[in-house]
């Protein structure tokens, strides 16, 4: 069965720098999301991403967040200045047309250490 | 203010048993999902609902509209449902998406 794909798995960063985190949805899907879980704390919901634009964005993901999909296969996330509160498990999520009965599926995360 | 909220937000039960997962929520929704996060962190979409009742396998997912409350529930329990299991909700204003702290479910042998 396809699968939404990661990378990589964990990624430490020291403040202030920036950092990428990698997805390979599902090759039919047309829908994209990133999610950021904090340890503890409930999955947040960031940017849903559909034709090539932001179709919704959360308050979290403010001006040093950035989405792209550059070569129509990865589906990336930029943090442009990391802060310590920026650690967290991030998931990436896509899903096939027809949002009413299509479930989104999830990859397995990049945990994000920031020191 | 959380838009979702579960209950109970830890749950012990002994093989075998029925146990009933329930989440509440405040927004006008296009969809609830239910998902299942394992201990190493990754996430697992169980049900989509937008109305009535969907089965799969031990696992049954209901949804009632007007009073804005679905339920999960698993039959048969079995040490390897042990999970969180996280109600999310698709805000029908757009594409925003909302989350339940999750509950905790523990099947002891």
């Amino acid at each position: 069965e396809p699968e939404v794909t990661q990378t990589p798995s964990h990624q430490v960063t020291q403040m202030g720098q920036e950092v990428i985190l990698r997805c390979v949805p599902i090759s039919n899907h047309l829908y994209f999301y990133w999610y950021r879980q904090i340890l503890g704390q409930k999955v947040e919901f960031l940017v849903s991403f559909y034709n090539n634009e932001i179709s919704e964005k959360s308050e979290i993901f403010d001006d040093q967040f950035s989405v792209e999909r550059p070569d129509g296969s990865n589906f990336t996330l930029k943090i442009r200045s990391t802060k310590l509160e920026d650690s967290a498990m991030y998931f990436c999520a896509s899903r096939d047309r027809g949002y009413s009965n299509q479930p989104q599926h999830f990859g397995d995360g990049t945990r994000l250490s920031i020191l | 203010k959380n838009e979702v909220e579960q209950s109970p937000q830890n749950l012990t039960a002994q093989e075998g048993e029925f146990i009933t997962i329930n989440c509440s929520y405040s927004v006008g929704i296009s969809a609830l999902h239910w998902l299942q996060q394992h201990p190493g962190g990754g996430i697992v979409s169980l049900f989509m609902l937008s109305s009535g009742k969907k089965k799969h396998g031990r696992l049954i997912a209901t949804i009632n509209i007007q009073e804005k409350h679905s339920s999960l529930h698993i039959t048969a329990s079995h040490p390897r449902d042990s999970a969180v299991y996280i109600c999310a909700v698709r805000g029908n204003t757009g594409n925003q998406f909302y989350f339940g702290t999750g509950t905790s479910l523990t099947v002891i042998p």
